[in-house]
């Protein structure tokens, strides 16, 4: 198995830009997380999708962040527009059955 | 949701000194999940943990929940250089398939 897969894996924009980040899940799991990461806020949930509906997005944190999972192959976090403080590395993860969630690899999101 | 707290946030260590992070909830915890995050990494799964006292060990890594279900926590024997990273706990969410996770605690090895 793959694991799950992020792409791109860095990315550098500027600001007001708009930024599309990817994720495609671990094949058969129904749950599927994105998260932030940064030093000052730690690892935060932005929305997580049971068997592709939004079931959270309590997380995320402005109109400018949508997410979107049209199959159960693949899911898109999208910022419009971009601003510096949204430089982070973003995490998708997936699950099936239980709690427990697999990573992927980040994607590290730089907005000048 | 519930809120898994962890202390310390950050932890410096001898190589060879052990080391331990908790992780305490105000609520009782179906289960209780424990991640490491490398450097530059992404959280990987390390176990769970589900019966109330339960301890399971990996090598020098010896994981405890509570009996009370409420706090867990994860010791390191021997702390070596390749165990540095954030040690993260992660308690059940109130929805399915969600965890909710604890800020997570910085170790660090002095070789």
């Amino acid at each position: 198995d793959a694991g799950v897969i992020q792409s791109p894996r860095h990315e550098v924009t500027e600001m007001g830009q708009e930024v599309t980040l990817r994720c495609k899940p671990i094949s058969g799991h129904n749950s599927l997380f994105w998260y932030r990461q940064t030093m000052m806020r730690g690892l935060e949930l932005l929305i997580y999708f049971n068997n592709n509906v939004p079931i959270d997005d309590s997380g995320m944190p402005e109109d400018r962040f949508s997410a979107k999972m049209p199959n159960a192959s693949f899911s898109t976090l999208k910022i419009q527009p971009s601003e510096p403080r949204d430089s982070a590395v973003y995490f998708c993860a997936s699950s099936w059955g239980t709690d427990t969630q697999y990573f992927g690899p980040g994607t590290r999101l730089t907005v000048l | 949701g519930q809120q898994v707290m962890q202390i310390p946030q950050y932890q410096h260590v001898q190589e060879g000194e052990d080391f331990t992070t908790y992780c305490n909830s105000s609520t009782t915890l179906s289960n209780i999940q424990w991640y490491k995050q490398r450097p530059g990494g992404h959280p990987v799964f390390l176990i769970q943990l589900v019966k109330s006292g339960e301890v399971k060990k990996q090598k020098r890594l010896t994981f405890q929940f509570g009996e009370a279900k409420k706090n867990s926590s994860l010791h390191i024997t021997a702390t070596q250089t390749t165990d540095v990273g954030t040690y993260f706990c992660a308690g059940p969410g109130t929805n399915a398939g969600k965890s909710t996770f604890g800020d997570g605690t910085t170790l660090t090895v002095k070789p």
